[in-house]
């Protein structure tokens, strides 16, 4: 298994320009998770969803979308970038259900926007 | 006041050190606790769960007091590959699963 996987690994981006974070995890988790992580500080949750077709906003979720059409992705989508959205971010997956509360966490996006 | 709260740090401890590190949460009706182990610019990564019985792995202790609502991580005889930042992670599923993390703990090992 592969486990979860991001992409890019790393972005450039200039103020206003779009872009989509991709996450793909391949162990048939119900969960998925986006976080950012800014410099010295812990992980925040952007949005997350609970299965394909349902997703829910966390405690940062302005200024990005996104969508869960199959069990395996969740695209984050950054419509107009900002200064502000300079982070790291982190793609988290999870089966759920009692006990398996376990995150498996993608290897992160760093993403600087100029 | 945030959710989970932990240590500042940074701790700085010679090899075969003891060191702990401490989180307190606010909300009582988190349901588990973890203690996850992030390395410099990678992804955190499950270091242990805690019960309230306590468990320990190898080196590494959890302890967790419901009622303080506080949670401990011990790690005894410390190696340089500890280094890294501690994180504090509590969750509940009270209106929705939520995960929160605490800001985390940064340990330097040193030799």
């Amino acid at each position: 298994n592969a486990g979860v996987t991001q992409t890019p690994k790393f972005r450039i981006l200039k103020i206003g320009q779009s872009m989509t974070l991709q996450c793909a995890q391949d162990m048939n988790h119900n969960y998925m998770y986006w976080y950012r992580q800014d410099p010295g500080m812990g992980l925040k949750l952007i949005y997350y969803s609970v299965g394909a077709g349902i997703t829910d906003k966390g405690e940062v979720p302005n200024g990005y979308n996104v969508s869960r059409s199959t069990t395996e992705d969740f695209p984050l989508r950054l419509e107009l970038a900002a200064p502000s959205q300079t982070s790291v971010y982190f793609c988290a997956s999870r089966h759920g259900g009692q006990g398996t509360d376990t995150q498996y966490f993608g290897p992160g996006t760093r993403l600087t926007v100029l | 006041r945030k959710e989970v709260e932990q240590d500042p740090g940074p701790f700085n401890v010679p090899e075969g050190a003891t060191v702990a590190f401490n989180c307190t949460y606010s909300n009582s009706a988190s349901q588990s606790f973890f203690w996850y182990r992030q390395d410099c610019r990678k992804e955190p990564k499950l270091l242990m769960s805690v019960y309230s019985s306590g468990n320990e792995d190898g080196r590494f202790t959890a302890q967790l007091n419901r009622a303080s609502q506080y949670i401990s991580l011990l790690i005894r005889d410390s190696k340089l590959s500890d280094s890294a930042t501690y994180l504090c992670v509590v969750t509940r599923d009270t209106g929705g699963f939520k995960t929160i993390f605490g800001a985390g703990t940064r340990l330097f090992v040193k030799a």
